[in-house]
């Protein structure tokens, strides 16, 4: 069983739409979540970290569940350039940091 | 004035050579990991290493050996490659092993092509 789960999409939208994304991760003692952006043939970047109170950045906001195992992104008013795969992660912390990436979403905005 | 930088950023080569890929990272963080992309797009962690010294070793073959010169170096020495090898490589840094929310930054990946 992965630690991570995401729908691989594609989600395809509208510019201007709002789509959201999920994730679900199995373990429990996870510590830490976070949002990767990447595009296609680049690296990860980091898109947002994830508050148990949830939070917001622009028109970007993510949710934690933590009795659902359950994290969540919310694009508003999408944009050609949000066209990208999103990567849920997770942080399990024993003695060192050490974090798991879900497969991502593809999200392509359309004119 | 790249934070995290790989050489070689593509590398095709034959089955059962042995091939090695570099990373630098000028952050001035302690931890560096080294992560393969395959075809499924699905990111996997196969090493960490803080202040030099490897902390995380998942199950990877051991024709994979990794090696720390300095904190600002981790590289990645493969044997005997094999076709099931071919992926994208990527190295990351991270200022804290230990911090809850520590950030990782990634180089720009090698992609690696096995014939």
């Amino acid at each position: 069983r992965k630690e991570v789960e995401q729908d691989p999409g594609p989600f395809n939208v509208p510019e201007g739409a709002t789509v959201a994304f999920n994730c679900t991760y199995s373990n429990s003692a996870s510590q830490s979540f976070f949002w990767y952006r990447q595009d296609c043939r680049k690296e990860p970047k980091l898109l947002m970290s994830v508050y148990s109170s949830g939070n917001e950045d622009g028109r970007f906001t993510a949710q934690l569940n933590r009795a659902s195992q359950y994290i969540s992104l919310l694009i508003r008013d999408s944009k050609l350039s949000d066209s990208a795969t999103y990567l849920c992660v997770v942080n399990i912390r024993d003695n060192f940091n050490k974090f798991y990436f879900g497969s991502g979403t593809k999200l392509n905005v359309k004119p | 004035d790249t934070a995290v930088s790989q050489t070689p950023k593509y590398l095709v080569t034959q089955m059962g050579n042995d091939k090695s890929i570099k990373c630098e990272q000028n952050l001035g963080h302690d931890t560096m990991y080294w992560y393969k992309q395959d075809s499924k797009k699905f990111l996997k962690i196969m090493f960490s290493y803080n202040n030099k010294e490897l902390i995380i070793n998942e199950t990877v073959p051991n024709r994979f050996s990794p090696k720390s010169p300095d904190k600002a170096h981790l590289n990645l020495h493969i044997n005997s490659l094999e076709l099931g090898d071919s992926a994208v490589y990527f190295c990351a840094s991270s200022q804290d092993s230990r911090g809850s929310t520590d950030t990782q930054y990634f180089g720009p990946g090698t992609r690696l092509t096995v014939l």
